[in-house]
């Protein structure tokens, strides 16, 4: 079964660092891309970025490059969205998605994490 | 960047029913447009891709129709499970955008 499973929720403090996990698995993983997702509290999707693991080509969203860093190690088939300083404004339910190319349409989904950013 | 208008923002229909829902983009996205569903307490799930064809294990209720800046997704006879919300994708022009969601209610 063609899956991408996410770690777990958390809850950060403002200005603590983050690094979330997204793992491959039923396909290849360097050959897809990997796209991150945000979907802050009952609000809509936004596209962040996507990574393609076989090569770590990387494009931003122009609303958050610079304000995350999105990575991948195809040796353990898992891409990962980190932050260095995170915000109230952060809080938010983030998704990875499988995608063909860097701009296609995302046709496996991961089950989410949600990042709670609270004083 | 291109932005999504959908319409309408809520629609309420009884099982059984056929719903249309709107997708206009602000400059032409060729048929590079794709829609998801989202379900309460759940991820997106690809409906939808290049505007009129159904990705893997879709039932065949769902349709997509359109070009240019005019989309239409039909769900030709609603089903209680189908209670969700539902976004359109442009892949056209970088980045990619989602329009805010058509969120549809079962009465």
């Amino acid at each position: 079964e063609v899956q991408l499973v996410q770690s777990g929720a958390e809850v950060k403090k403002p200005g603590e660092s983050l690094k979330i996990s997204c793992k491959g698995s039923g396909y290849s993983f360097a050959n897809y891309w990997i796209a991150w997702v945000r979907q802050m509290p009952e609000k809509g999707l936004e596209w962040m970025g996507v990574i393609y693991p076989s090569d770590s080509d990387t494009r931003y969203s122009p609303s958050f490059q610079g304000q995350v860093t999105i990575s991948a190690d195809k040796s353990i088939s898992t891409a990962y969205l980190q932050w260095t300083s995170l915000k109230a404004s952060d809080t938010a339910m983030y998704y990875c998605a499988r995608t063909t190319s860097a701009y296609d349409a995302f046709d496996i989904w991961g089950q989410g994490t949600m990042v709670t950013v609270s004083s | 960047e291109i932005v999504l208008t959908q319409s309408p923002a809520t629609l309420s229909l009884s099982p059984g029913e056929r719903a249309t829902l709107s997708c206009r983009a602000s400059q032409s996205v060729s048929s590079f447009l794709a829609w998801y569903q989202q379900k309460p307490g759940q991820a997106p799930r690809l409906l939808i891709y290049d505007a009129s064809n159904r990705a893997t294990g879709i039932p065949a209720r769902f349709s997509g129709s359109g070009s240019g800046t005019d989309f239409t997704l039909t769900i030709s006879s609603l089903e209680p499970e189908d209670l969700a919300v539902y976004y359109c994708q442009q892949r056209n022009n970088w980045p990619t955008t989602f329009g805010p969601g058509t969120k549809v209610d079962i009465k």
